[in-house]
C-alpha cells in the first residue's frame, strides 16, 4: 500500500487566501484524522472522522477551519481566510479501529501564511 | 483540559546506554498509552501502545505502565545513533476517544 497521501506537500500562500489540504487514506481504513503540529502547542488533533462521519471536532480552531470526507477514500482542510498563525505541518492520519491501534500518518503539508 | 506532561529535553545519552524517557498523565480513568517516535521533518510512528500495568517488551523496547502514579515510560536499551529522535507519549480515555499527545522528549544518542 502506498501508505496515507497528502497533498501539497508545501505551500505558501499570503494571509486573507484559501488553503486547502488534501488526504487519502489508506485503503480499508475507517477512521482518518487531521492534526496539526507547531513547536508552541505540539501535536494537536483538529477532528476526526469514523466510517466518513465526523466524530470530534473540538479541537478545529475557529470557524476558519472546515473539514470534509465524502467518501472513505479523500478528505480535505480547508482554512478561509488564512492567517499567519496558521503556518504549522498539517497531518493526516487514518487507521482501521478498533481492531488496529496503529495511527499511519502521511507526511504532512508545511503551510506557510505570509 | 486532560493533559500528557513530558520533559522536553534534549536527553543527551551515549550510545549503547539505557535511554529512560517518561511521561505523566492526568486523567485516572485513562486506558491506553502510546509512544510515538518521530524524525526531524518526518511524520510520527507508532513504537509501543499498552494498556495494563506492568512492562511490555519490544525488542529494544521497553513500556512501563504505573496507573497508581499516573506515568508511563520508555526505555531504549543498546541506544543507537539511529534512536536519535523526538518521543511523544499519549493517551486515550477509551477506545472511541481521541488520543492526546504530550509536547514529545528531544532524545539524542551521543556515538
Amino acid at each position: 500500500d502506498a501508505g496515507v497521501i497528502q497533498s501539497p506537500r508545501h505551500e505558501v500562500t499570503e494571509m486573507g487566501q484559501e488553503v486547502t489540504l488534501r488526504c487519502k487514506p489508506i485503503s480499508g481504513h475507517n477512521s482518518l484524522f487531521w492534526y496539526r503540529q507547531t513547536m508552541m502547542r505540539g501535536l494537536e488533533l483538529l477532528i476526526y472522522f469514523n466510517n466518513n462521519v465526523p466524530i470530534d471536532d473540538s479541537g478545529m480552531p475557529e470557524d476558519r477551519f472546515s473539514a470534509k470526507m465524502p467518501n472513505a477514500s479523500f478528505s480535505t482542510l480547508k482554512i478561509q481566510p488564512s492567517e499567519p498563525r496558521d503556518s504549522a505541518v498539517y497531518f493526516c492520519a487514518s487507521s482501521n479501529r478498533p481492531q488496529e491501534e496503529t495511527q499511519y500518518f502521511g507526511p504532512g503539508t508545511r503551510l506557510l501564511v505570509l | 483540559q486532560k493533559e500528557v506532561e513530558q520533559n522536553s529535553g534534549p536527553l543527551s545519552v551515549p550510545e549503547g546506554a539505557i535511554a529512560s524517557l517518561n511521561c505523566t498523565y492526568s486523567d485516572r480513568g485513562s486506558q491506553s498509552f502510546f509512544w510515538y517516535r518521530q524524525y526531524s521533518g518526518k511524520s510520527p510512528e507508532l513504537i509501543m501502545f499498552i494498556y495494563s500495568n506492568g512492562d511490555k517488551e519490544d525488542g529494544r523496547f521497553t513500556a512501563q505502565l504505573n496507573k497508581a502514579s499516573q506515568y508511563v515510560s520508555l526505555l531504549i536499551r543498546d541506544s543507537q545513533p539511529s534512536d536519535s529522535a523526538t518521543y511523544l507519549c499519549a493517551w486515550r480515555y477509551s477506545s472511541a476517544s481521541k488520543i492526546i499527545f504530550g509536547s514529545g522528549t528531544r532524545l539524542s544518542i551521543r556515538p
